[in-house]
């Protein structure tokens, strides 16, 4: 089965600071690649996902993800983080039978 | 809006007993799934089903079992509950087809097994 490795699992940055954080995955075949986001005591919510075209791909709430076959990852992306977007940041893969797979989770915080 | 609920908020059950959460998606989606939520761990596949009746493991079935007997319900059954099972569980259904499906999530089951 695909597997996920998110391999920081707590970063802390300024309000204002760019933000990435990293996403490597494991599938044999084309990949079907998400970004989710749980802020706390909340439900997942998509951000956004790749699966075929332009590698660099926009989501909500300003995020950016980019696709690299060459190094498996498909880091997420935000150029001016903000306060409110502490929270916990989940990277998937997706098997063509629709199977998915996460990521242990970056938590991010962000400082005054 | 696509909305999948999960019956219970919270639950505490004692070792031993049969444990069932359910789990209605109400937007007509093929896909189900159930997920377990651990600190440091991330979100890790107990079960997916694809369509009726129709189940496949994901890297930890054991001590569970689920049932899909209507397209729009999914259950998730603790044989017999054990304090590592404590954990919160979430449920998530996505549309058929090819893959790329997102999924969307219900709020979650706070389990607790004493």
């Amino acid at each position: 089965a695909q597997s996920v490795t998110q391999p920081d699992i707590h970063i802390t940055v300024s309000e204002g600071a760019s933000l990435e954080l990293r996403c490597n995955y494991s599938y044999g075949a084309t990949p079907y690649l998400f970004w989710y986001v749980q802020s706390p005591g909340q439900g997942l919510q998509l951000l956004l996902k790749y699966f075929s075209g332009d590698t660099l791909v926009q989501g909500i709430k300003g995020f950016e993800a980019e696709f690299k076959r060459s190094q498996s990852s498909f880091n997420l992306r935000k150029p001016s983080v903000h306060w409110s977007d502490a929270a916990e940041y989940f990277c998937a893969v997706g098997a063509w039978n629709n199977d998915m797979r996460f990521g242990a989770g970056t938590r991010l915080t962000v400082k005054p | 809006d696509v909305k999948v609920t999960q019956s219970s908020r919270y639950l505490v059950k004692r070792t031993g007993e049969k444990v069932f959460l359910e789990c209605v998606q109400d937007m007509d989606h093929e896909n189900m799934f159930w997920y377990r939520q651990d600190p440091g761990l991330g979100l890790r596949l107990i079960y997916f089903s694809y369509d009726v009746k129709m189940k496949e493991k994901g890297d930890i079935p054991e001590g569970y079992s689920v049932s899909r007997e209507k397209k729009e319900r999914f259950s998730l059954i603790l044989e017999s509950a054990s304090t590592n099972q404590t954990s919160m569980y979430l449920c998530a259904s996505s549309a058929g087809g090819t893959g790329g499906r997102a999924l969307f999530f219900g709020s979650g089951t706070q389990l607790s097994v004493l």
